[in-house]
């Protein structure tokens, strides 16, 4: 009865690499979601995603930042050249389609701690 | 647009003590309100929700009810165990399948023996 899963926990970068998280979310959850936890600060949304679709990335900065859910496998957030800034935490949730379209609650994995050197 | 204030913190009690944190919010429509609660380098834990105005949550001792006149979702529990010493986030969410949530900048919860 895994929950969502997210790896690594930790990860270190220089500036300038790329850094790549993965989310596995919860079973029979079709709905994935990216959040992002600056110290000191609530989670801030990033990027909403189904099955091989970005349905929302409102959230997510222009440039640098890309996700995706492919068909087969986990979600993917990708930092590109990445800077000090960056270093946050990253939280994916999950959460099921509700039979009536209403809002379900989402379920969140333990982070991803990204540290820029 | 939507959002979401909760008090700051820290808040420290003695074990026991009742807790308040409150959490107001601003929406259009007719939001969801969860609270959340993290413990150390863990993620966020779902402690309890609320679907429409006057709905009370309940969870673990815990407890918050949904007033869309005064736009708040408070958080209560009766006595504090040490156990309970995390962050708590007040988040909001639109009713429709795949909203993000809005979360407050979350309040540190202390509680000692």
């Amino acid at each position: 009865n895994a929950g969502v899963m997210q790896n690594p926990r930790h990860l270190v970068r220089r500036r300038g690499q790329e850094a790549r998280l993965r989310c596995s979310p919860m079973k029979g959850h079709s709905h994935v979601y990216w959040y992002r936890q600056l110290p000191e600060e609530g989670l801030k949304f990033m990027v909403y995603l189904q099955k091989e679709n970005i349905i929302d990335e409102s959230g997510m900065p222009k440039e640098r930042f890309s996700a995706e859910f492919p068909k087969e496998g986990p979600s993917i957030l990708r930092i590109q050249q990445v800077v000090r800034g960056d270093s946050a935490a990253y939280f994916c949730a999950s959460s099921p389609s509700g039979g009536d379209g209403s809002n379900q609650p989402q379920h969140f994995g333990d982070g991803t701690r990204l540290s820029i050197l | 647009g939507n959002s979401v204030t909760q008090m700051e913190g820290p808040v420290t009690l003695s074990e026991e003590a009742f807790l308040t944190i409150n959490c107001t919010y601003t929406a259009t429509g007719y939001p969801s309100l969860f609270w959340y609660v993290q413990y150390p380098g863990e993620g966020l834990q779902l402690l309890l929700k609320a679907t429409k105005a006057d709905d009370k949550g309940s969870n673990k001792g815990f407890e918050a009810t949904y007033r869309k006149e005064t736009t708040s979702f408070h958080l209560e529990k009766g006595s504090v165990q040490v156990s309970d010493s995390a962050v708590y986030f007040c988040a909001l969410g639109g009713s429709q399948a795949g909203t993000a949530l809005i979360f407050g900048k979350g309040t540190t919860l202390s509680v000692s023996s």
